[in-house]
């Protein structure tokens, strides 16, 4: 069984600032690792996967995150926080051979001007 | 490409009464999930399907019910409409090796159980 834990349930940063999301998750086996952004309703956008390839896997708008095995964490940074990025934020855990995902509680980040 | 369409967006239903959620997708997808969301719980699966007839329970499935006629649709059947049912309820799929591949997700259905 896997399971995802996200830290921080609110995140606030100020417009040009860093962003840091963090994840930790557990896994028996290989796991693939998702970010996922919500927007205010509206459906989930994948930003980035991890499926045992590169460690730091780098996604859209500028969104990156490191597969840390030693630490079982997938933290998400962005070096410069956009108005635009205001959202919740998943992380999402499934088996490399598996399909079913198990999500986090999400973090909502807010982005002050 | 449409992707993951699903109707209706929004819905108000009475206790008791029942309805069905649609989804479609047209990327050939074997796999697809119903998925709702309360805040702060992030997203719990209620039933999947690895292909066209055959379903299966996901972690919080009691009160629904699936089927999975054809590869593109997959509906979520509510028969007795329950307070604890108010959620956005999401459809997804993904192709065979889903973990490679990633999910593509619905745009969600609202629904309010008064």
């Amino acid at each position: 069984a896997q399971s995802v834990t996200q830290l921080d349930s609110h995140v606030s940063v100020s417009e040009g600032t860093p962003v840091l999301l963090r994840c930790n998750y557990s896994s028996s086996y290989s796991p693939s690792l998702f970010w996922y952004v919500q927007h205010p309703n509206k459906g989930l956008q994948l930003l980035l996967k991890y499926t045992s390839a590169a460690t730091l896997v780098k996604g859209i708008n500028g969104f990156e995150a490191e597969f840390k095995k030693s630490e079982t964490s997938f933290h998400l940074t962005k070096p410069s926080a956009h108005m635009s990025d205001a959202a919740e934020y998943f992380c999402v855990v499934t088996l490399t051979n598996d399909y079913k995902l198990s999500f986090g509680a999400g973090t909502t980040v807010t982005v002050r001007a | 490409n449409a992707g993951v369409t699903q109707t209706p967006k929004f819905r108000i239903l009475k206790i008791g009464q029942s309805m069905t959620l649609q989804c479609t997708q047209d990327m050939n997808h074997n796999y697809m999930y119903w998925y709702r969301q309360d805040p702060g719980m992030g997203l719990k699966l209620i039933y999947y399907s690895v292909g066209a007839g055959i379903t299966d329970k996901g972690e919080v499935p009691n009160g629904y019910n699936v089927s999975r006629s054809t590869t593109e649709d997959f509906p979520l059947r509510l028969e007795l409409a329950a307070p604890s049912q108010t959620s956005v309820y999401f459809c997804a799929s993904s192709p065979q090796s889903g973990g490679l591949r990633g999910y593509t997700f619905g745009s969600g259905t609202r629904l309010t159980v008064v």
